[in-house]
């Protein structure tokens, strides 16, 4: 399978504690997002990365989230502290940008954070 | 105001219908826009990308109108398959980074 994929695929954890996950993008690709999303509503956007380089973070990213895609392949978002109101489902995308591109992006199955 | 703009729906209609959905947005620097399929409780699908003169794949044809502001997805013969969340999703600006989710347009199709 040579698509987007993410780990783990569910994540239940007590409020405070602290989780990652990761996220590798179809391997072409120089750009990678996550995404949060919420029942009812379409996904929202945390953070992007082309290559190396984060290039963009929503105001939705407080303090408590860090992202991370050191070698410019595979991506990490930890969350600090975790809350009761960042359970959502965690979507990473991916896509390949040149001269030319819309931009598609490719979505990976997406990790399912519970915060109890 | 929402960058993007859906009806929620539900649509249901009968297998062999035709459908329409459409979605507005308000940013008219909005460049790139495209149409995903969102099953139950799995990822987001590109269906396909939007193109200014309108396009077609198969039984689905996506327009666009930058003087309205809107975008189109039309449906025709609807399968049980269909069944689905629609979402339209755009990139503003010449960067083309983060995607612009609407909330989703729930369709069923029953046979």
């Amino acid at each position: 399978d040579t698509g987007v994929s993410q780990n783990p695929r569910h994540k239940i954890t007590k409020r405070g504690q602290n989780v990652t996950f990761r996220c590798d993008p179809i391997s072409e690709h120089n750009r990678l997002y996550w995404y949060r999303q919420t029942l009812g509503q379409g996904p929202e956007f945390l953070t992007y990365f082309q290559n190396e380089a984060q290039l963009e973070k929503s105001r939705l990213l407080s303090d408590r989230f860090s992202a991370e895609r050191p070698k410019g392949s595979f991506s990490t978002l930890e969350i600090q502290r975790t809350e009761q109101g960042d359970s959502a489902m965690y979507l990473c995308a991916s896509s390949s940008v040149d001269r030319g591109s819309k931009n598609e992006q490719f979505f990976g199955p997406g990790t399912r954070l519970t915060v109890l | 105001r929402k960058e993007v703009e859906q009806d929620p729906g539900p649509f249901n209609v009968p297998e062999g219908a035709t459908v329409a959905f459409n979605c507005t947005y308000s940013n008219s620097a909005s460049q790139s826009f495209f149409w995903y399929r969102q099953d139950c409780r799995k990822e987001p699908k590109l269906l396909m990308s939007v193109y200014s003169s309108g396009n077609e794949d198969g039984r689905f044809t996506a327009q666009l109108n930058r003087a309205s502001q809107y975008i189109s997805l039309l449906i025709r013969d609807s399968k049980l398959s269909d069944s689905a969340t629609y979402l339209c999703a755009l990139t503003r600006g010449s960067t083309l980074g983060r995607l612009y989710f609407g909330r989703g347009t729930q369709l069923t199709v029953w046979p």
